[in-house]
């Protein structure tokens, strides 16, 4: 079965800390690899895609790693801010020609504290 | 630019009634979603759509009713509203490579069965 987890299922930390959200998967074939950032209230935005060729991407003070061969991604954010607080979702991709759905994780609730 | 527009953002139905959320993207999108968020359970996909005049069952399709008459609008209904369908809805869309294209939100619309 496809599936996409994702750990911590919540997480607090204190502002200016860094922290690193993980994400599994066991979809195939794999296409791509999108985390999404969610506020409260808000409908859910992207942050970053990794393909199969790409190890690392960074946005900002967020970095995306991605092992395709573990199947397995992080979402690294350096030196918190308030504004960090969401919740950050994995979803994960398939080929075209094959299932229109992506597949998403639970998401990881992150409160970031002054 | 609207992007992904909801209405109602806010509804109260009482059980047995019904009700039609109205998703509009102006992005000339081929895909759309219709996604219900629970805490603890993250975004599960109700139905969905690869283009005008097409529908399809997502994971969780009971209860709910699609129609996508024109390209740019996707409707969700509710023929006989339960207390197990309050929650969150989102709708989604995204371009011609639907399985690798980036998913856009709307703001959600926040149903209350009574």
């Amino acid at each position: 079965k496809n599936q996409v987890e994702q750990s911590p299922q919540s997480l607090i930390i204190l502002e200016g800390k860094n922290c690193t959200l993980q994400c599994n998967y066991t979809v195939s074939p794999f296409s791509n690899l999108r985390w999404y950032k969610q506020d409260t209230g808000r409908g859910p935005v992207s942050l970053t895609i990794m393909t199969f060729s790409e190890n690392t991407k960074s946005n900002g003070r967020y970095t995306a790693t991605l092992d395709a061969d573990t199947k397995q991604s992080s979402l690294h954010i350096t030196a918190s801010q308030l504004s960090d607080s969401a919740s950050y979702i994995c979803v994960v991709s398939r080929p075209p020609g094959g299932s229109y759905i992506p597949t998403f994780g639970r998401g990881t609730s992150l409160i970031v504290h002054p | 630019n609207a992007g992904v527009t909801q209405t109602p953002k806010f509804r109260v139905l009482k059980t047995g009634q019904s009700m039609t959320l109205l998703c509009a993207q102006d992005m000339n999108h081929e895909y759309m979603y219709w996604y219900r968020q629970d805490p603890g359970m993250g975004l599960r996909l109700i139905h969905y759509s690869v283009g005008e005049g097409t529908t399809a069952k997502g994971e969780v399709p009971d209860g709910y009713n699609v129609s996508r008459l024109k390209k740019q609008n996707f409707l969700l209904g509710l023929e006989s509203a339960a207390p197990s369908q309050t929650s969150v809805y989102f709708c989604a869309s995204s371009s011609g490579r639907a399985s690798t294209g980036e998913l856009f939100f709307g703001e959600g619309s926040r149903l209350t069965v009574l």
